[in-house]
């Protein structure tokens, strides 16, 4: 399978507890994205990487959010201190180049996401 | 206001009924469009992108109104398999996706 992968699909935790999620983008797309949803609603950005960079955090990544993408590949999404507030499904998307104007994407391809359920 | 809006729905329309969804954006400087498909707990997939011309793909119609900040996706001849939630996003600059908060669609037999 050459799509999005994203681990683990579910995770219960107890409040306050940390997490961390991984996301295996499409090898060849060099832009990977971190959304937010809940039910009944779009997916909200989080942040994006372009390679090892991260190049633009949303306000709704509080301080307990962090994410990186040390090697330019997969990234991991970590949430300390978990809080109720926190439970949603967290959506990984990927996106290579376009052959459009310069500084163009393609559309992103969606991973099956993590479902987080804090108690 | 928010970015991108979009009627929620429901929309309950009978097999072989002609749909129409619209979405308005916030941001004139606003580069690409999209109508992404969202089945219940399952991922969003693209549907299809949406240009300037207005683009057809089969079944689905997109258009989109830059002047009045306003994208619409028609669907003819609806199939049960058409049920689904459909998002309308806005890409800014190439960087993040701005989505909608969907409107769900439930074809009925």
């Amino acid at each position: 399978d050459t799509g999005v992968s994203q681990n683990p699909r579910h995770k219960i935790t107890k409040r306050g507890q940390n997490v961390t999620f991984r996301c295996d983008p499409i090898s060849e797309h060099n832009r990977l994205y971190w959304y937010r949803q809940t039910l009944g609603q779009g997916p909200e950005f989080l942040t994006y990487f372009q390679n090892e960079a991260q190049l633009e955090k949303s306000r709704l990544l509080s301080d307990r959010f962090s994410a990186e993408r040390p090697k330019g590949s997969f990234s991991t999404l970590e949430i300390q201190r978990t809080e109720q507030g926190d439970s949603a499904m967290y959506l990984c998307a990927s996106s290579s180049p376009g052959q459009g104007a310069p500084g163009s994407y393609n559309e992103q391809f969606f991973g099956p996401g993590t479902r987080l359920t804090v108690l | 206001r928010k970015e991108v809006e979009q009627d929620p729905g429901p929309f309950n329309v009978p097999e072989g009924a002609t749909v129409a969804f619209n979405c308005t954006y916030s941001n004139s400087a606003s580069q690409s469009f999209f109508w992404y498909r969202q089945d219940c707990r399952k991922e969003p997939k693209l549907l299809m992108s949406v240009y300037s011309s207005g683009n057809e793909d089969g079944r689905f119609t997109a258009q989109l109104n830059r002047a009045s900040q306003y994208i619409s996706l028609l669907i003819r001849d609806s199939k049960l398999s058409d049920s689904a939630t459909y998002l309308c996003v806005v890409d800014n600059y190439g960087q993040n996706f701005v989505f909608g908060p969907g409107t769900r669609l439930s074809v009925l037999p």
